[in-house]
């Protein structure tokens, strides 16, 4: 079974630059999550799909960034203006959904450096 | 909120020692556990979760983990650690939500192996 697919693995830009992330979960997972990990910290939250809905977006910097999941499958994470804080690994998860306790894969997530 | 602590920033073991990671959650409805282990530049793997029933959990790669809802704690466990075991390990409790659940991260413990 292919695993939660990232690209690009690496990124470096500067401050006020845009760059855009993006995940293909694994098939037929209906929940989808971006977390933004910092170093030395753990993952945070920043969106949660169900389908092409919003869960959860309320740690999403809605002033700079934006995801969309297009028709409930691939999603796109973008940031514009980058700042220097926003320098993390952007990690993106996916699982069946559901109470039942689905186990929810990572992909091996995109490294960002602003400068 | 749902929340975790992970105490201990560092742990270090001589290969061939148990280990025990210390994990505390706080959460108001009965809470999912997780435990996931990350390596240097990899995404995060699922060692085991809790969802219900037997209080103590079995995972990957020998791992344990006892849910103590007294305590309010989830702690990970390994009766001989292995210098393959080096890694960060994050603890997460999840909270329903929209079909799904979100898991929190806490902010992970760095297990060092030594020979």
């Amino acid at each position: 079974e292919a695993g939660v697919a990232q690209s690009p693995r690496y990124k470096i830009i500067e401050k006020r630059q845009s760059v855009a992330f993006w995940c293909n979960p694994i098939s037929g997972h209906a929940t989808l999550y971006w977390y933004q990990q910092i170093l030395g910290q753990g993952p945070k939250l920043l969106i949660q799909f169900q389908n092409n809905g919003v869960v959860d977006d309320s740690q999403l910097p809605k002033d700079r960034f934006s995801a969309e999941r297009l028709k409930g499958v691939d999603s796109t994470l973008k940031i514009q203006p980058a700042k220097l804080e926003d320098s993390a690994v952007y990690l993106c998860a996916s699982s069946l959904g559901g109470y039942s306790g689905n186990t929810i894969y990572f992909g091996e997530g995109s490294w960002l450096t602003v400068v | 909120a749902q929340s975790v602590t992970q105490p201990d920033i560092h742990i270090t073991v001589s290969e061939g020692a148990s280990l025990e990671l210390r994990c505390n959650y706080s959460y108001g409805a009965t809470p999912y556990l997780f435990w996931y282990v990350q390596s240097p530049g990899q995404g995060l793997q699922l060692l085991l979760k809790y969802f219900s029933g037997d209080t103590l959990v079995q995972g990957i790669k020998g791992f344990e983990a006892e849910f103590k809802r007294s305590q309010s704690s989830f702690n990970l466990r390994k009766p001989s650690v292995h210098w393959s075991d080096a890694a960060e390990y994050f603890c997460a409790v999840g909270a329903r939500a929209g079909g799904s659940y979100i898991p929190t991260f806490g902010r992970g413990t760095s297990l060092i192996v030594h020979p």
